[in-house]
């Protein structure tokens, strides 16, 4: 059972325009969301993280929203490039216990020129 | 400085035969993750090690996975009487200190392909 829902699959953008990625999650114990972003033959490296006490995070052209009573939490790529064409993983990890990180199943980012 | 490294970056192996694959954490990291990535997913938890003991193994799918991580810095992920399921891409990540919260360091993965 995928504990944490992405959409979607794929997103194609022009150049300067935004990207959104949408996440959800059922597992009230969730309390950290990273996104990370992955290159082809790469491992994930880790782009920008969210924890539920504030709705919005933002660094440089990277946003994350989050709305802790939908359970929902979406990242925004303002001005998109051809270098942010990557696959991009949502995930969510629970305070104490565990801590693994459960993952999204990636969304395909195409930025076009 | 030097990110996590794993070997052999690439692994073609026979149904039925075993094989290991190697995690070196960042140097100084206590904290180290095996992962599983198929095609066209997000990567799934196996195995988190703090220090040299196994913290939790929830995640390892059978009894044909075993991880050890004898001096509590590079990491072996052993899988017996391989199967074509096996296939995927494994990763290792590592973490200067414990707790989800904590920035997990991905290596590139070695790719597993099960004839």
């Amino acid at each position: 059972q995928q504990q944490v829902k992405q959409s979607p699959q794929s997103l194609i953008v022009q150049k300067g325009g935004i990207s959104i990625i949408n996440c959800a999650y059922e597992n009230t114990a969730f309390d950290y969301f990273p996104w990370y972003q992955q290159f082809p033959g790469k491992g994930p490296a880790l782009l920008i993280a969210i924890r539920p006490d504030v709705s919005e995070k933002k660094e440089g052209r990277f946003t994350i929203s989050f709305n802790k009573s939908a359970k929902q939490f979406s990242l925004h790529i303002m001005d998109s490039q051809p270098g942010d064409s990557a696959t991009y993983f949502c995930a969510a990890t629970p305070w104490g216990g565990a801590n693994n990180l459960f993952f999204g199943t990636g969304t395909r980012l195409t930025v076009i020129p | 400085g030097a990110g996590v490294s794993q070997t052999p970056s690439n692994k073609v192996t026979e149904k039925g035969k075993y094989v290991e694959l190697r995690c070196d954490p960042i140097s100084g990291h206590t904290a180290l993750y095996w992962y599983r990535q198929s095609l066209g997913q997000g990567p799934e938890f196996l195995i988190y090690f703090q220090g040299t003991g196994a913290a939790d193994d929830s995640g390892l799918p059978n009894d044909r996975f075993f991880a050890v991580r004898p001096e509590g810095s590079v990491s072996t992920l052993k899988i017996q009487r391989t199967e074509r399921g096996d296939s995927a891409v494994y990763l290792c990540a590592s973490s200067l200190i414990p707790g989800g919260r904590n920035e997990q360091f991905f290596g590139p993965g070695t790719r597993l392909t099960v004839l």
